[in-house]
């Protein structure tokens, strides 16, 4: 089983309409959570950290539940610069051994 | 401006001939890393480095080799064992402790002709 587990999708979503989507992590001692954004042949850029209350910035909302050992993401008004890959990434140790998923990709239509 | 330069960002190599990548960073972090992502997959961890000196395998090490003679600098060598080794190769830096991130470089697009 993999550590990191995410629906690869592709999420099709409506220009403006919102689309959630989750990512699932074995280890019940990971400390941290990210979630990275990936554009087409390009390194992944930090889109937002997940932490235990939940969080939002602007339209990108995460969510951490530490019982069901997820974490999601919600998009809300979509835009057609959101298409790209979303890798959830979790953190099983202080010195940052990362563990990433593979990645649910989202693509925005007019 | 702080950041992580990795270079090339496309390299051919003929098999049976190693190559090295670079990855440079001024960001001041201890802890370095060298990832591999193939197509449709998510990034696998080859290296990383907690220290100037010390440094331990990752998931998928065989046929890869580093050194970590300075700070600022994680250099990865594909040797002629590697196998398969056409992908995507992503250097990143972070500083120690919980809720930090890692900070990636452009990468390396290594192709075996």
């Amino acid at each position: 089983r993999k550590e990191v587990e995410q629906d690869p999708g592709p999420f099709n979503v409506p220009e403006g309409a919102t689309v959630a989507f989750n990512c699932t992590y074995s280890n019940s001692a990971s400390q941290s959570f990210f979630w990275y954004r990936q554009d087409c042949r390009k390194e992944p850029k930090l889109l937002m950290s997940v932490y235990s209350s939940g969080n939002e910035d602007g339209r990108f909302t995460a969510q951490l539940n530490r019982a069901s050992q997820y974490i999601s993401l919600l998009i809300r008004d979509s835009k057609l610069s959101d298409s790209a890959t979303y890798l959830c990434v979790v953190n099983t140790d202080s010195w940052g051994k990362f563990q990433f998923g593979a990645g649910t990709q989202v693509v925005v239509t007019p | 401006d702080g950041g992580i330069t990795q270079s090339p960002k496309y390299l051919f190599r003929k098999e049976g001939q190693n190559v090295t990548l670079s990855c440079e960073q001024n960001l001041n972090h201890d802890a370095m890393y060298w990832y591999r992502q193939d197509p449709g997959q998510g990034l696998r961890l080859i290296y990383y480095s907690q220290i100037v000196n010390d440094f331990q395998k990752g998931d998928i090490a065989e046929g890869y080799s580093v050194s970590r003679e300075k700070k600022e600098s994680f250099p990865l060598t594909v040797t002629s064992a590697q196998k398969n080794p056409t992908a995507f190769y992503l250097c990143a830096s972070s500083d120690p402790g919980q809720n930090t991130e890692a900070f990636f470089g452009q990468g390396t697009r290594l192709t075996v002709v």
